[in-house]
């Protein structure tokens, strides 16, 4: 059974300074992984998809890598805001036939002016 | 707003009523997801449509749940004898192959 976890649970940081948020995983056979982000009572917002044959993705100042090898993925964050600060998730859909991801507990930014 | 609709976004029941959520697609996704998530949780599935067809559900998901999908269109989400360990996020997400588009989600309060 695939397990998802993501380090650190909270993370506080001033403005202005670059962040890696972790994603690891326990079954390497993965289709895909994709980020969210999450603001206090809604929903989630797709912020990048990776296909398993990819290394990486980047959307202006996000990048996310992924080292399947390894079982890990990362998020990086460039020149920190505080409009970043939310909860951000990752997901990693399995090989085979079935659509289903597993979801990681998140870690929740704050950024402070 | 052609994005994932959720509606009502907030309801509040008594615990053995029953609910029903509804969920409007990104036009065209043929794959349809419902998920729950409580407080400090990632969503945690619940089940999955692709088209009108339910292929998958979650052995979490007890016989007082019940999902349909007709037409392949808009899905709905029924809680049957609502439970206080009801309360909770659902979340609605929509796909059209590898990417998934989440809806605002349904508050759930069940006093």
């Amino acid at each position: 059974k695939q397990e998802v976890t993501q380090i650190p649970a909270a993370l506080s940081v001033p403005e202005g300074e670059n962040l890696v948020l972790n994603c690891s995983f326990t079954d390497s056979a993965i289709y895909n992984l994709q980020w969210f982000r999450q603001d206090p009572g809604k929903g989630l917002t797709s912020l990048l998809l990776i296909q398993s044959s990819q290394r990486e993705q980047t959307s202006g100042r996000l990048n996310a890598s992924l080292d399947k090898s390894s079982g890990r993925s990362t998020l990086y964050i460039a020149a920190s805001q505080p409009g970043d600060s939310a909860t951000y998730l990752c997901a990693v859909r399995p090989v085979g036939g079935s659509y289903i991801p597993t979801f990681g507990r998140g870690t929740s930014l704050i950024v402070h002016p | 707003d052609t994005g994932v609709s959720q509606n009502p976004r907030h309801k509040i029941t008594k615990r053995g009523q029953n609910v029903t959520f509804r969920c409007d697609p990104i036009s065209e996704h043929n794959r349809l997801y419902w998920y729950r998530q409580t407080l400090g949780q990632g969503p945690e599935f619940l089940t999955y449509f692709q088209n009108e067809a339910q292929l998958e559900k979650s052995r979490l998901l007890s016989d007082r749940f019940s999902a349909e999908r007709p037409k392949g269109s808009f899905s709905t989400l029924e809680i049957q004898r609502t439970e206080q360990g009801d309360s909770a996020m659902y979340l609605c997400a929509s796909s059209p192959d590898n990417e998934q588009f989440f809806g605002p989600g349904t508050r759930l309060t069940v006093l």
